[in-house]
């Protein structure tokens, strides 16, 4: 069955330190890969997708991640976090049925 | 533009009363629509999802049922609530096999 890992469950940083949650799914052909984002007390809305192409997305508030498909990873990164990016992060995959496997959550908590 | 409503946004129940969650989407037709509970640490997990009307598919046999009586309504329901069943529970749609999914503001259920 497909799965997806998200390596670290609780990060914390200082603002303007840089972020990278990492990714990893368990799947051997064609993926369509999510990282949505929960900020305290909103919707889950999505940060960024793939679907094909260049490899490296961009999304929304300055974040972008890495599809390396040798890896099966799809990790998320930002260079210079900021308070408002407190925030709990989920990495998904679909693989082209109806339903995207999500991974277990990473919680990041940057300090003012 | 669409919308995702959910209702309520707080329940608390009793062990052994029923329970009936309501998601209705607006702005779109034929939506994919999901049923998730979101658990600390443990991610998003998919519960039921609907293709069309009266469709349901069962992701995880449990004390919970679901219900598509219309286009853009979803709703979850239980005969008899176990304290397993507290949780925080979203409703999200998506339009075609592959895409973003947007969810609702969930309904953090507490069974007591």
């Amino acid at each position: 069955a497909q799965s997806v890992s998200q390596h670290n469950h609780h990060v914390i940083l200082s603002e303007a330190a840089s972020l990278e949650l990492g990714c990893n799914y368990s799947y051997g052909g064609t993926v369509n890969l999510f990282w949505y984002v929960q900020y305290p007390g909103q919707h889950l809305q999505l940060l960024l997708k793939y679907f094909s192409g260049d490899p490296l997305v961009k999304g929304i508030k300055g974040f972008e991640a890495e599809f390396i498909k040798s890896k099966f990873s799809f990790n998320l990164r930002k260079p210079s976090v900021q308070w408002s990016d407190t925030a709990e992060y989920f990495c998904a995959v679909n693989t082209g049925g109806f339903k995207t496997i999500f991974g277990a959550g990473t919680r990041l908590f940057v300090k003012a | 533009s669409q919308t995702i409503h959910q209702w309520p946004a707080t329940l608390v129940q009793p062990v052994g009363s029923p329970l009936s969650l309501e998601c209705t989407v607006e702005g779109t037709s034929n939506p994919n629509l999901y049923w998730y509970r979101q658990a600390a640490g443990r991610g998003l997990q998919l519960l039921f999802y609907s293709v069309g009307i009266g469709q349901i598919s069962s992701e995880v046999p449990q004390n919970l049922s679901a219900s598509r009586p219309q286009d853009r309504q979803f709703i979850l329901s239980s005969k008899k609530l176990l304290l397993s069943d507290s949780g925080f529970y979203l409703c999200a749609w998506k339009a075609g096999f592959v895409g973003t999914q947007y969810f609702g503001p969930g309904t953090r259920l507490t069974v007591l």
